[in-house]
């Protein structure tokens, strides 16, 4: 089954600097990568997603790239600010009713 | 208008005590999902289902029983409640395939 990695566990950057998360998944079925912010005590959001057949995508100060024969994908954060810092996840889905998360990285951004 | 939609947001019981938490979408969706979410924040999927029908089950004990009286509807019951049932529960929906997934409130199941 599919099977996602997540780094780091945590992450501290300075306001203004970015911020990069990567993700691995195993299974090369899939084709569908979105990523969701989880603020303290609230429900995970999508904020950005991306599909197989596309490398990069970019939403304002966030993007996402997709390597699909290493199969990962980072999500990049620039110019941080305070309300930046929850706890971010990436997933992977190869269509099957099935969204499988990684384990989340906790981003604080330090003003 | 809420998309998805748990009940109750928060649930404290005793080990041995039987639960159930609501879930129901009105977005339309064919897919539902229940997810763990553990102290160290790991969103664990549990059951998938789609139109109805169990897609998944994600090796949850067999304590653990979901039920979907309709397609907007995902019910999970749990039985001989134990201290490490203890998380955040979430559900959620998905429409087509590949596309964005709703997340309810969560439910916080303490057992005491």
């Amino acid at each position: 089954g599919e099977n996602v990695e997540q780094h780091p566990s945590t992450l501290s950057v300075q306001e203004g600097d970015s911020a990069v998360i990567k993700c691995t998944y195993s299974d090369s079925a899939s084709n569908y990568f979105p990523w969701y912010k989880q603020e303290l005590g609230k429900r995970p959001q999508l904020i950005i997603d991306i599909r197989s057949n596309v490398g990069e995508k970019k939403d304002q100060r966030i993007a996402v790239t997709l390597n699909k024969t290493a199969k990962h994908f980072s999500l990049h954060i620039t110019e941080t600010q305070p309300e930046d810092s929850a706890v971010y996840f990436c997933a992977a889905s190869m269509g099957g009713n099935k969204l499988v998360f990684g384990a989340g990285t906790i981003l604080r951004v330090k003003s | 208008d809420t998309a998805v939609s748990q009940t109750p947001k928060y649930l404290v019981t005793q080990m041995g005590n039987d639960k159930s938490i609501k879930c129901e979408q009105n977005l339309g969706h064919d897919t539902m999902y229940w997810y763990k979410q553990d102290s160290k924040k790991f969103l664990k999927i549990m059951f998938s289902y789609n139109n109805k029908e169990l897609i998944i089950n994600e090796t949850v004990p067999n304590r653990f029983s979901p039920k979907s009286p309709d397609k907007a509807h995902l019910n999970l019951h749990i039985n001989s409640l134990e201290l490490g049932d203890s998380a955040v529960y979430f559900c959620a929906s998905q429409g087509i395939v590949n596309t964005e997934a709703f997340f309810g409130q969560g439910t916080r199941l303490t057992v005491v």
